[in-house]
């Protein structure tokens, strides 16, 4: 059993399109960060949320903590074939925890 | 070195035989974590260690493996008479401090096991 729930679990989409996927948890968490992992390697930090209600945007990524601190979301614009890849949701408190992750795939 | 490096970057090995894989942290770096991902999973949590010991090593799934860090650097993962079910990616992540802190990791590419 996930202690956090990642979905959807895929999602394929055209280049242009936005998308938003979402990061569930019973728990409460000191911090929330989001990884992207490509084939073949680790995976790479894109945020880290603290405080609860935060929003924060990387170029076309927004993401958001849930305001009790049990959830999050990224929401991508005009998604590009370089986005490509596992979107990794993580939960903090003494030590990180990992969701399934999101696999998406944007088409030109 | 620039970031973190892990050795080997694919191990096949006989079911039953001793591995160690290698985790060289980002230097500085006073934490270190071991995960393991199967296909289609997120990383699963082994151990961490803040410095040379392991401050949490819960996820550990058996007494077949162990880890070590025995000058708080270099950490090594042992698992001994590998099974099948061992075969996955195992990574390495390092960081300044702690996750619940808010600092965030950086991993290395993974060590690849195959257990045949």
């Amino acid at each position: 059993t996930q202690l956090l729930e990642q979905s959807p679990q895929f999602l394929s989409i055209q280049e242009g399109e936005n998308l938003t996927v979402y990061c569930n948890s019973s728990s409460v968490f000191s911090s929330l960060q989001w990884y992207r992992q490509e084939p073949g390697e680790g995976p790479v930090l894109l945020v880290t949320v603290v405080t609860g209600g935060e929003v924060k945007k990387l170029k076309r990524l927004t993401f958001q903590f849930g305001d009790a601190r049990k959830d999050s979301s990224l929401h991508i614009t005009a998604a590009q074939p370089g986005d490509t890849g596992l979107y990794l949701c993580a939960g903090n408190n003494n030590d990180m925890r990992f969701g399934a992750g999101t696999r998406l795939t944007v088409k030109p | 070195g620039a970031g973190v490096s892990q050795t080997p970057s694919n191990k096949v090995t006989e079911k039953g035989k001793y591995v160690e894989l290698r985790c060289d942290p980002i230097s500085g770096h006073t934490a270190l974590y071991w995960y393991r991902q199967s296909l289609g999973q997120g990383p699963e949590f082994l151990i961490y260690f803040q410095g040379t010991g392991a401050a949490d090593d819960s996820g550990l799934p058996n007494d077949r493996f162990f880890a070590v860090r025995p000058e708080g650097s270099v950490s090594t993962l042992k698992i001994q008479r590998t099974e099948r079910g061992d075969s996955a990616v195992y990574l390495c992540a390092s960081s300044l401090g702690p996750a619940g802190q808010g600092y965030g990791y950086t991993f290395g590419s993974g060590t690849r096991l195959t257990v045949v």
